[in-house]
């Protein structure tokens, strides 16, 4: 099993330039989120998705967009990098939410804007 | 506002001692806690977690502690080995969305041998 797979594994961005990260599980799980980490710090929730079709915003959401189309794909789409969006995106999914399974993340995408 | 906090930001400890590794959080509404580790260059991986109608919760040399009067869960690890250096984070959830955690900031483990 692949579990949690995320691309690309770096980028590189100059500012105003727009990307897509891309996640793609394949365990059939309901629940799928993105985090970023920035440096000496924790995982801060972006968006999560319940479902297909069904997404929500998170703590961070600013700057940032989310579709959910099918069970196994998560992009998230950075529409204008800044600067501050120079951090680490970790994908991840569970079958139900936190309180009842394990989440699986992906190893993360490394993004620098410049 | 920061709701869960790891007030350590880095740990050593001697292999075959124990590590406890502490975390605190503010929100009353939490009701789920969980534990993950992180090496370098990897995602983070699930550790253990404790309900909160728990105070203990064991899995092999890992147990978590939970006091919810004082807000506070525990990490203990015993024995201690290098192996198990790594960045560990504490997370919670509420019952009304179990969509989102909190997560804080992280403990580095150093396990000498």
């Amino acid at each position: 099993n692949a579990g949690v797979t995320q691309t690309p594994k770096f980028r590189i961005l100059k500012i105003g330039q727009s990307m897509t990260l891309q996640c793609t599980q394949d365990m059939n799980h309901n629940y799928m989120y993105w985090y970023r980490q920035d440096p000496g710090m924790g995982l801060k929730l972006i968006y999560y998705s319940v479902g297909a079709g069904i997404t929500d915003k998170g703590e961070v959401p600013n700057g940032y967009n989310v579709s959910r189309s099918t069970t196994e794909d998560f992009p998230l789409r950075l529409e204008l990098a800044a600067p501050s969006q120079t951090s680490v995106y970790f994908c991840a999914s569970s079958w139900g939410g936190w309180k009842n399974t394990e989440a699986f993340f992906g190893q993360g995408t490394r993004l620098t804007v410049v | 506002d920061q709701q869960v906090k790891q007030n350590s930001p880095s740990l050593s400890v001697q292999e075959g001692r124990i590590s406890i590794l502490n975390c605190d959080y503010t929100n009353s509404m939490f009701d789920y806690f969980l534990w993950y580790k992180k090496y370098p260059a990897e995602g983070p991986t699930f550790l253990i977690s404790i309900s909160s109608i728990k105070d203990k919760n064991e899995d092999g040399r890992f147990t978590v502690f939970l006091n919810k009067s004082a807000k506070h869960l525990s990490l203990h690890i015993v024995p201690s080995q290098p192996g198990d250096s790594a960045v560990y984070f504490c997370a919670a959830s509420e019952d009304t969305n179990a969509g989102k955690s909190t997560f804080g900031d992280g403990t580095t483990l150093t396990v000498k041998p």
